[in-house]
């Protein structure tokens, strides 16, 4: 099983739909969880961060992290065609010294369509 | 503006010519990585740094080598580049004090390796 799970899609949703991007991940030490979006030919830009079980909202973004389940959710409503992008979620432990381990999902492509 | 660049932003080359892919960022941050993204196996790490002259092994060095000299620069260098280093590069760079895990990425370098 791989440590971080995420279905790639494609995920096509009409425009002022409610999406829901979900990860699910093995390795019980991951303390902190994170959302990226990557634009067509640019380098991923963080969206929401957090490192506590519950849910965390940002304007239209909700990131939702249950750590019982091992289970993370990113929820966008009222979507936008700008939404449009590949979402990867992105897991981090601690190896000490400063250093940390990175580990992203494959990433979901969420088209939104006008 | 807070920016992380690399350069070229794209490259054809042939097996077994070297080429380095410079990376510069002008936060000050502390730590810097390289990653490349292909197709169905998302985002992998290739080598770290968490300051200057210490770099570290990622997931996937295999074939590639940086080196840390001075705090805004984390050249990536393929001395022997073969096909299978045909990917998209990118370079990231973050702050403890900001949070370890929030990243900034690069725009991305595309390489292919005839």
């Amino acid at each position: 099983q791989k440590e971080v799970e995420q279905d790639p899609g494609p995920l096509s949703v009409p425009e002022g739909a409610i999406v829901s991007l979900n990860c699910t991940y093995s390795n019980s030490a991951f303390q902190y969880f994170m959302w990226y979006r990557q634009y067509s030919r640019k380098g991923p830009e963080l969206l929401m961060y957090t490192y506590s079980s519950g849910n965390k909202e940002d304007g239209r973004f909700t990131a939702q992290v249950d750590k019982s389940s091992k289970y993370i959710s990113l929820f966008i409503r009222d979507s936008q065609p700008s939404d449009s992008a590949t979402y990867l979620c992105a897991m981090s432990v601690d190896r000490g010294a400063g250093s940390y381990q990175l580990t992203f999902g494959k990433g979901t492509k969420l088209s939104v369509i006008p | 503006e807070a920016q992380v660049t690399q350069n070229p932003r794209y490259l054809i080359t042939v097996t077994g010519k070297k080429l380095t892919v410079t990376c510069s960022q002008n936060m000050n941050h502390e730590y810097m990585s390289w990653y490349r993204q292909d197709p169905g196996l998302g985002l992998r790490q290739i080598y770290y740094s968490m300051n200057v002259e210490v770099t570290d092994k990622g997931d996937v060095p295999e074939g590639y080598k940086v080196s840390r000299k001075e705090k805004r620069n984390f050249p990536l260098i393929l001395e022997s580049p073969s096909p299978n280093q045909t990917s998209l590069y990118f370079c990231a760079s973050s702050s403890p004090l900001v949070g370890s895990d929030t990243q900034y990425f690069g725009p991305g370098t595309r390489l292919t390796v005839l």
